[in-house]
């Protein structure tokens, strides 16, 4: 079985551009939840879908966004970069819609704001 | 003051040596507790579950969960130079707000060294 696929592994792109970002999760999961991680804050939680709904959310500005697709495919999208930004995306999905699945995770995307 | 925390080391410890990571939380409402390994370049691999109080095995692995002290251990038996990794602690609370979100320790960087 398939794991959680992230595309692209890395990324470069300057100030005030856009970036998006995918995952696949693990066939038969419906829960995405995407996470940032930096050597500084470590691991912080950005938002969780479900059938296509956000059901919650982290303490992130606005220009965090995010969607899922029927097919349990999500994008994550980071609009007006700033240098900060700069960290690895992880996404993790699970199985169910129970508090208390277990989450795996991506490889993650590295992106780098130049 | 984090929700999580967890002594980022580095630890240094010969191969054969027995391995205690530790976390102390502060949110007595966590429920689901977790341990992931983390290789350079790759994302968080889970390692170890447990909901609740008391203890799990799993090979070389020993997790422990102590709610009244709010304090977490991983222990790592006959320690191997593959064990060499960042080794994370979450944890996570069981209503709504909890879907998909986790929150971590810093991670304790391990080195087993032959």
């Amino acid at each position: 079985k398939a794991g959680v696929t992230q595309t692209p592994r890395y990324l470069i792109k300057t100030r005030g551009q856009q970036v998006t970002l995918s995952c696949s999760p693990i066939s038969g999961h419906r829960s995405v939840s995407w996470y940032q991680q930096t050597p500084g804050q470590g691991l912080q939680f950005l938002f969780e879908y479900f059938s296509e709904t956000q059901r919650n959310k982290g303490n992130f500005p606005g220009r965090f966004s995010g969607r899922q697709f029927s097919n349990s495919r999500s994008e994550m999208n980071v609009s007006t970069l700033e240098l900060g930004d700069s960290a690895l995306y992880l996404c993790a999905s699970s199985l169910a819609d129970r508090a208390g699945e277990k989450l795996f995770f991506g490889s993650g995307t590295q992106l780098s704001v130049l | 003051q984090k929700e999580v925390e967890q002594d980022p080391g580095p630890l240094s410890v010969p191969e054969g040596a027995i391995v205690s990571l530790n976390c102390t939380y502060s949110n007595s409402a966590f429920q689901y507790f977790m341990w992931y390994r983390q290789y350079s370049r790759k994302g968080p691999e889970l390692l170890m579950y447990t909901y609740s109080s008391g203890n799990k095995e799993d090979g070389r692995f020993t997790a422990q969960v102590d709610k009244s002290s709010k304090y977490i251990s991983l222990f790592i038996r006959d320690s191997q130079p593959s064990d060499s990794a960042t080794y994370l602690c979450a944890m996570r609370g069981a209503g709504g707000t909890s879907y998909g979100k986790l929150t971590f320790g810093q991670g304790t960087i391990l080195t087993v060294h032959p």
